[in-house]
């Protein structure tokens, strides 16, 4: 199993703002994923990062309003940029085995926009 | 599209009291089949994958059933630390790798004394 510790755990912040959500494995991994959880929503993927070259994002989501960086094999991190209300979720970082058996996933930064 | 359904939305049971979770699906070729387990203010907790029609898994308390078209978590006498929100996702087959997850919304379990 991979631990994966996530930075910050929580936070409230204001419209407008732009806030960097770490994502720390403990081992190497080839690729990571970024999920949000929105109130009373299932879980939905943003964007798949792999270490040395451009992440993937889903549909809806763009690399403006969520870029992300993966600058080594165990390191990643998702910025929400220009911050609303609507942007009020939990994110949360992931990773697979390299079966794709199993996704463990991060403790989630839970964000508050005012 | 692929899509999850998860009933009930909310389950309430009595230490003790045996009952099942559903997980309708449908996805353009199964690749795998999982079940998490979420507390408050945690991340989700990897419990099952299933892959085929038949297929069943076991953990303490908790099996996981698959057929083609859902799947069930039964829980056995459940205690009050079994209370949680319990998870469903379905990863379809892809060519070129990647991890694609569709989730549902959870059941939220909550099992009293």
């Amino acid at each position: 199993s991979a631990v994966i510790s996530q930075k910050p755990s929580r936070d409230i912040c204001q419209r407008g703002t732009s806030l960097t959500i770490q994502c720390q494995v403990d081992s190497q991994v080839t690729m990571m994923f970024w999920y949000r959880q929105q109130p009373g929503q299932s879980l939905t993927l943003i964007a798949t990062a792999n270490q040395g070259s451009e992440a993937t994002y889903e549909s809806g989501f763009v690399i403006d309003k969520f870029p992300i960086s993966r600058p080594n094999l165990t390191f990643s991190t998702l910025t929400v940029s220009n911050m609303s209300p609507e942007d009020s979720s939990i994110y949360l970082c992931s990773v697979s085995t390299e079966n794709n058996e199993k996704l463990f996933f991060g403790s989630g930064t839970q964000l508050s926009v005012l | 599209e692929d899509q999850v359904t998860q009933s009930p939305e909310a389950l309430r049971l009595q230490e003790g009291e045996s009952s099942s979770l559903n997980c309708s699906y449908t996805v353009s070729g199964l690749r795998g089949l999982f079940w998490y387990r979420q507390d408050p203010g945690k991340g989700p907790e990897f419990l099952f994958t299933l892959y085929s029609a038949g297929e069943e898994k076991e953990k303490e308390r908790l099996k996981a059933t698959l057929t083609k078209k859902e799947s069930f978590l039964h829980i056995t006498a459940p205690k009050p630390e079994d209370s949680a929100t319990y998870l469903c996702a379905v990863q379809p087959i892809l060519t070129g790798g990647g991890n694609k997850l569709t989730f549902g919304t959870g059941t939220q379990l909550k099992v009293e004394l």
